[in-house]
């Protein structure tokens, strides 16, 4: 059975610039959950999807945004990128609602902001 | 809110010692309490996972954790530490439930292994 899988892995972008990474879940599950991961902050939720919607939000700005289709497959997109969004971002995916069970993560996409 | 708390963010044992990393937890409703290991450039893996039934929870890689709720604490052991070992553990906890994914993390413990 196939992982997480995420992609791009690495990625430079400059100030100002926009970027989208994309989340493929486990086959068969339907949430998809996003972290950021920085050495200052540590990990941080951004967002949870089920079934196409949004169902939980953390407390990041309205830059960060992201969507999820119909084939459980998310992607996260960030505009306006500034130096602090610099970050290992992590999906991780779950077969149901209701975290009794266990986040199966990505190897995360490594972006760098210049 | 649930939080998490590491105690140290780096701990170093020597090769085939104890292996105790600290965790506290604060939260308003029974919680739903994990730990997961990362290794260099990789994502989080689950090394075990406490949701309300036996107290002492074991895990992967020989790794357990007990549940004390007057402590509130969920301390992740290991009685023999191997050089695999070496990664960064985090200490999670979700308050669980239908439409609940979030997990808050702890601030991690980077573990060292010395031959």
């Amino acid at each position: 059975k196939a992982g997480v899988t995420q992609t791009p892995r690495y990625l430079i972008k400059t100030r100002g610039q926009q970027v989208t990474l994309s989340c493929s879940p486990i086959s068969g599950h339907r949430s998809v959950s996003w972290y950021q991961q920085t050495p200052g902050q540590g990990l941080q939720f951004l967002f949870e999807y089920f079934s196409e919607t949004q169902r939980n939000k953390g407390n990041f700005p309205g830059r960060f945004s992201g969507r999820q289709f119909s084939n459980s497959r998310s992607e996260m997109n960030v505009s306006t990128l500034e130096l602090g969004d610099s970050a290992l971002y992590l999906c991780a995916s779950s077969f149901r609602q209701g975290n009794t069970g266990e986040l199966f993560f990505g190897e995360g996409s490594r972006l760098t902001v210049l | 809110a649930q939080s998490v708390t590491q105690l140290g963010s780096h701990v170093s044992v020597s090769e085939g010692a104890l292996v105790l990393l600290r965790c506290n937890y604060s939260s308003s409703v029974p919680p739903y309490l994990f730990w997961y290991v990362q290794y260099p450039n990789q994502g989080l893996q689950l090394l075990l996972k406490y949701t309300s039934a036996a107290t002492l929870v074991k895990g992967i890689n020989g790794f357990e954790a007990e549940f004390k709720k007057s402590e509130t604490s969920f301390h992740l052991t290991k009685p023999s530490a191997h050089m695999s070992d070496a990664a960064e553990y985090f200490c999670a906890v979700s308050d669980g439930g239908f439409g609940n994914e979030k997990l808050t993390f702890g601030t991690g413990t980077r573990l060292t292994i010395i031959p």
